[in-house]
């Protein structure tokens, strides 16, 4: 099956600095998703982006996919930005592009932010 | 009120006893699917569904069992409740292929 590898696996930040998350994945992908787990163990969404590149505040995301890689940025981090963000891919079952509608997902980057 | 709701979000049980674990969802999604965190992992999936009839093993599915009521609900069982089955338990929604899966906030269970 496919393979989601993330890194790095652990990251901790001063309050203020940037950070950049990578994500690889080893086939074609047709659903690429970005989550941050926070303590309590709810899953945010952050960004849908199988292609391309999204801002959202402090975070962006942009995803090669003919390189099979994904990066989350986050700029500006504040404490409340600690927790695991995950990156999950749904691989194309077919040429046409029709997803089997399962995602996989990495281990997870577990961000800590000191103030 | 959130659009996918998780019932009960909090569950300690013993061993052998079987136990239900709920999911509705108010966003009109056809896809419906449970999945599987333990500490310090990913997520893993149990089983998927993408109709009212239609019911798909994921790839840690041994030892639970679903169903799908109805386009909005969609229960995971543990018939026989074993303590590795100890974990957070998330139930999430899509509408069709290619598009946003959404989780629910997720159910804590613990088999004692």
């Amino acid at each position: 099956g496919i393979q989601v590898e993330q890194s790095p696996p652990d990251l901790i930040l001063q309050e203020g600095a940037n950070s950049t998350l990578r994500c690889n994945f080893s086939d074609s992908v047709n659903n690429l998703q970005w989550f941050h787990q926070n303590p309590w163990g709810q899953l945010i969404n952050l960004f849908y982006i199988p292609s391309g590149t999204k801002q959202n505040g402090r975070l962006s995301a942009t995803t090669v996919a003919t390189e099979r890689y994904s990066l989350l940025y986050i700029s500006s981090s504040q404490t409340t930005d600690s927790g695991v963000y995950f990156c999950a891919v749904d691989i194309q079952a077919n040429a046409g592009g029709t997803s089997y509608g399962k995602l996989t997902f990495g281990q997870g980057t577990i961000l800590t932010v000191h103030p | 009120d959130a659009d996918v709701t998780q019932t009960p979000r909090n569950r300690i049980t013993k061993t052998g006893k079987r136990i239900m674990l709920e999911c509705s969802q108010t966003k009109g999604h056809d896809r419906m699917y449970w999945y599987r965190q333990d500490p310090g992992l990913g997520l893993r999936l149990i089983y998927y569904s993408f109709d009212v009839k239609d019911i798909n093993k994921g790839e840690i599915s041994d030892g639970y069992s679903v169903s799908r009521q109805a386009q909005a609900k969609f229960s995971l069982s543990l018939e026989s409740a074993i303590p590795n089955q100890t974990a957070l338990y998330f139930c999430a929604t899509q509408r069709g292929s290619g598009n946003t899966i959404y989780f629910g906030e997720g159910s804590w269970l613990t088999v004692v």
